[in-house]
């Protein structure tokens, strides 16, 4: 089974911490993805990397970074947090080619920003 | 870009009871997936769809992509079904378009 995991379940951080949110994926998928999902407003994307050290923004990338150094790994980034980032946060992942694209969600991660 | 519109957005049943979603999207996809959002908010894969039918268990699929809709059907629902219903598609590379869910209640 495909199991992508993420670094917290729930997270409180105050206004202008840096923030990591980090996402990990054991089937050696090429493809990862950050989105934030917001009462109203939906599964929004926010970053994607098809590969090592490259990366897509997605609709909203502002406010947010990341970072991708191996390829299960995938990390979220924000440089100084604010309030309007408070989310519940999903990571995801997909292979490429021929087998389709697939994603697989991890758990979530709810920060609240305070 | 694609847009992804599902219905009904909420729907109550008792529990037994068999149930039709629907999800239709306004282009041509290379992609389409059903999750299930548990209450803990985790999205549960159902099904890769991008077109044909599927059964797992009580639930099955259907993706008819020259028509542009897809239909996610749930039989003798049970009070674990109860959750949020999310169609996806993709209309090219790896972005889904998420549709804005349907709200499933199953009374016991």
């Amino acid at each position: 089974d495909v199991k992508v995991t993420q670094s917290s379940r729930y997270l409180v951080k105050r206004t202008g911490e840096k923030v990591f949110l980090e996402c990990v994926q054991d089937m050696d998928h090429e493809n990862m993805f950050w989105y934030r999902q917001d009462p109203g407003l939906g599964l929004r994307l926010i970053y994607f990397s098809y590969d090592v050290k490259m990366k897509e923004k997605g609709d909203i990338p502002e406010g947010y970074s990341v970072s991708r150094e191996k390829k299960e790994r995938f990390s979220l980034i924000l440089e100084s947090a604010s309030t309007n980032q408070t989310s519940m946060y999903l990571c995801a992942s997909s292979p490429t080619g021929a087998g389709g694209y697939e994603q697989y969600f991890g758990p979530g991660t709810r920060l609240t920003v305070t | 870009g694609i847009q992804v519109e599902q219905s009904p957005p909420d729907l109550i049943l008792q529990e037994g009871a068999n149930s039709t979603l629907r999800c239709n999207f306004s282009d041509s996809v290379n992609n389409l997936q059903w999750f299930h959002q548990n209450p803990w908010g985790q999205l549960i894969n159902l099904f890769y769809i991008p077109s044909g039918t599927k059964q797992n268990g009580r639930l099955s699929a259907t993706t008819v992509a020259t028509e542009r809709y897809s239909l996610l059907y749930i039989s003798s629902s049970q009070t674990t079904d109860s959750g949020v219903y999310f169609c996806a598609v993709t209309e090219y590379g790896n972005k889904l378009v998420f549709g804005a869910g349907t709200i499933l209640r199953v009374k016991s």
